[in-house]
């Protein structure tokens, strides 16, 4: 079965440091993997996706991830935290071949002035 | 360019009322999902679609039930509501599999 744990509930960063977010997923098949990005009183938005190719993958607002296979992980990073990025952030990981996508807990970041 | 909308946008229920919320999607798209969120929960599937007509159960079904009459709306409904209901409720779609969904901004829903 699938599931996906991401450590932290919270994270703290100063405005300009990295942000490292971590993800580990566990799946029988090649997964889709994905970042979504939630706002105070709004729906979930796509940051980033891995599907084939290239396992460094870019999304929106600086952020990327590395899919790394053996170690089974898909951490977000971004080289210098901004005061917008204080959000919620989910990892989130699809079977191929599958309809449905399964979510992990979530990790609060804030960013401190 | 609206994407996903659900209505209401936020809902109090007692105990024991039933009521829909309504999910639409003008992308066209042949999966939708309702997911309800809980504080340190993230997401928990309670049912989803794969095509007009269709429905299955996710992760979290009971008390709940879904249709899916036209490929644009898929609704949820709430025959009996419990406190234990009280939630923020999200709808999304999406096309093929290597797809992200897409989201609404949710519905808040009370059940005292």
């Amino acid at each position: 079965a699938q599931s996906v744990t991401q450590l932290g509930s919270h994270v703290s960063v100063s405005e300009g440091a990295l942000v490292l977010l971590r993800c580990n997923y566990s799946s029988s098949v090649p997964p889709y993997l994905f970042w979504y990005v939630q706002y105070p009183n709004q729906g979930l938005q796509l940051l980033l996706k891995y599907t084939t190719g290239a396992t460094l993958v870019k999304g929106i607002n600086g952020f990327e991830a590395e899919f790394k296979k053996s170690e089974t992980s898909f951490h977000l990073t971004k080289p210098s935290a901004h005061m917008s990025d204080a959000a919620e952030y989910f990892c989130a990981v699809r079977n191929t071949g599958g309809f449905k996508t399964i979510f992990g807990a979530g990790t609060r970041l804030f960013v401190k002035a | 360019n609206a994407g996903v909308t659900q209505t209401p946008k936020f809902r109090v229920l007692k105990t024991g009322q039933s009521m829909t919320l309504l999910c639409a999607q003008d992308m066209n798209h042949e999966y939708m999902y309702w997911y309800r969120q809980d504080p340190g929960m993230g997401l928990r599937l309670i049912h989803y679609s794969v095509g007009e007509g269709t429905t299955a159960k996710g992760e979290v079904p009971d008390g709940y039930n879904v249709s899916r009459l036209k490929k644009q709306n898929f609704l949820l409904g709430l025959e009996s509501a419990a406190p234990s209901q009280t939630s923020v409720y999200f709808c999304a779609s999406s096309s093929i599999e290597n797809q992200p969904q897409h989201f609404g901004d949710g519905t808040r829903l009370s059940i005292l």
